[in-house]
């Protein structure tokens, strides 16, 4: 079984300024690691994932997350966020061979201008 | 162009009613799930259907059938249905981990826009 934890439910950040949201997981086997978004009204969107291979991975727009095995961490971070960031951020832990995806509690981030 | 779909949107009914939320997806995905987003924002699988084949159930109260005519549709029919079960309910698909071996550590899911039920 798997669990997963984000830190913080709120993180409000003004226009420009680094971002860093925390995921924190657990599990007995080996995992592959997901941060998907949701912005408002919408579904969730898949905005990297951690499968193999190179530790840290990025998304399209700007975002990247390392993947830490020994601190079991895979923090979300952007160095410099922009208002259409704001959005529902959800880290989400399968195992490796064919499971359901957990999700953490969700981490709402706002950006103001 | 929708990948993934729900019908309705939004849901508000009587405590007791039956009522069914709709899921259909174009992406040719073999597998689909029913995902419950509680007023905390906690996520959780429901259901998982593989080609038509109940795959995962967790503990969900039997109120709650899921209902696949098809391996493009998952349906979820509640019965007599309680204050508790007002919720974000998401739909999502991925291909089928077995059969796509390229995928296969991949199965990314792709999320309908949710259906929130509210029980009155």
């Amino acid at each position: 079984a798997q669990s997963v934890t984000q830190l913080d439910s709120q993180v409000p950040v003004f226009e420009e300024a680094p971002v860093e949201l925390r995921c924190n997981y657990s599990s007995s086997v080996s995992v592959y690691l997901f941060w998907y978004v949701q912005y408002p009204n919408q579904g969730l969107q898949l905005l990297l994932k951690y499968l193999s291979g190179s530790t840290l991975v990025e998304s399209i727009n700007g975002f990247e997350a390392e993947f830490n095995k020994s601190q079991t961490s895979f923090h979300l971070r952007k160095p410099s966020v922009h208002i259409s960031d704001t959005a529902e951020y959800f880290c989400a832990v399968r195992g490796t061979s064919y499971g359901k995806l957990t999700f953490g509690q969700g981490t709402i981030l706002t950006v103001h201008p | 162009d929708t990948a993934v779909s729900q019908t309705p949107k939004y849901l508000v009914t009587q405590m007791g009613n039956d009522k069914s939320i709709k899921c259909e997806q174009n992406l040719g995905h073999d597998t689909m799930y029913w995902y419950k987003q509680d007023s905390k924002k906690f996520l959780k699988i429901m259901f998982s259907y593989n080609n038509k084949e109940l795959i995962i159930n967790e503990t969900v109260p039997n109120r709650f059938s899921p209902k696949s005519p098809d391996k493009a549709h998952l349906n979820l029919h509640i019965n007599s249905l309680e204050l508790g079960d007002s919720a974000v309910y998401f739909c999502a698909s991925s291909q089928d981990v077995r059969r796509d071996s390229y995928t296969r550590d991949h199965n990314e899911q792709f999320f309908g826009p949710g259906t929130r039920l509210t029980v009155l």
